[in-house]
């Protein structure tokens, strides 16, 4: 089945620094990918679709200046997260689409002291 | 944002019962996603439905796609410990701008 793997699976880091994250299709190529975060026992909230090659789309409330995407090639995309604050801190999840369907990858537990 | 209405919310049943759960919405889709999603990782597909009407099974998991192409519903049969986990449905429209929708989830525990 197609496979989508995120690095790092998990991230510290002090408040006002910034944090990339990768996601990348590794059996399929993806023109759109997405991020997601999730709060504990609540559903996925979308960030942003990212087509490759052209710049990311956000969602209502979502600072574009804050969550940098780049979506370089077929099969990578990454999630900047600038100056994080602790209330950044989440569980952020890519997923691609491909095959006819939308596949996730594991996660990146985010956590900003 | 707009999500559609997953039941139960929560179900906590003996290993070797049957589950079933099921997904509405208000809008038309054409492309129903059942996910499994594990604590700390990222949801898992467990079936894809692309047309209406349609019934697929995946092991022991059985999904339909309604006849209206509003709604859905997942069964597992003979629940087993590792069944444990929350089961996201998830809706895809059709057009250029095409986001799932999800559901809010059901959360699943089975009693050895």
């Amino acid at each position: 089945g197609a496979v989508v793997s995120q690095h790092p699976s998990r991230v510290i880091c002090k408040s006002g620094t910034s944090v990339k994250i990768e996601c990348r299709s590794l059996d399929f190529q993806a023109t759109t990918m997405f991020w997601y975060r999730q709060f504990p026992k609540q559903s996925l909230m979308l960030m942003a679709t990212s087509n490759e090659g052209s710049k990311a789309t956000y969602e209502q409330g979502v600072e574009k200046d804050k969550f940098l995407i780049n979506h370089a090639s077929l099969t990578l995309s990454t999630l900047t997260v600038t100056s994080a604050h602790p209330e950044d801190s989440s569980f952020y999840i890519c997923s691609a689409r491909g095959l006819g369907s939308q596949y996730f990858g594991p996660g990146t537990r985010l956590l900003v002291l | 944002g707009q999500q559609l209405n997953q039941s139960p919310q929560s179900m906590f049943i003996q290993e070797g019962e049957d589950v079933s759960m099921n997904c509405t919405s208000s809008s038309i889709f054409n492309t129903w996603l059942w996910y499994k999603q594990d604590p700390g990782e990222g949801p898992v597909l467990l079936i894809a439905l692309y047309k209406a009407g349609e019934l697929t099974s995946n092991g022991r998991l059985t999904a339909q796609f309604g006849i209206t192409r509003k709604d859905s519903f997942l069964n597992i049969s003979a629940s087993i410990p590792s069944d444990v986990g929350i089961y996201f449905c998830a809706g895809l429209s059709a057009g250029n701008n095409r986001k799932l929708i999800w559901g809010l989830g059901t959360s699943l525990a089975v009693n050895p």
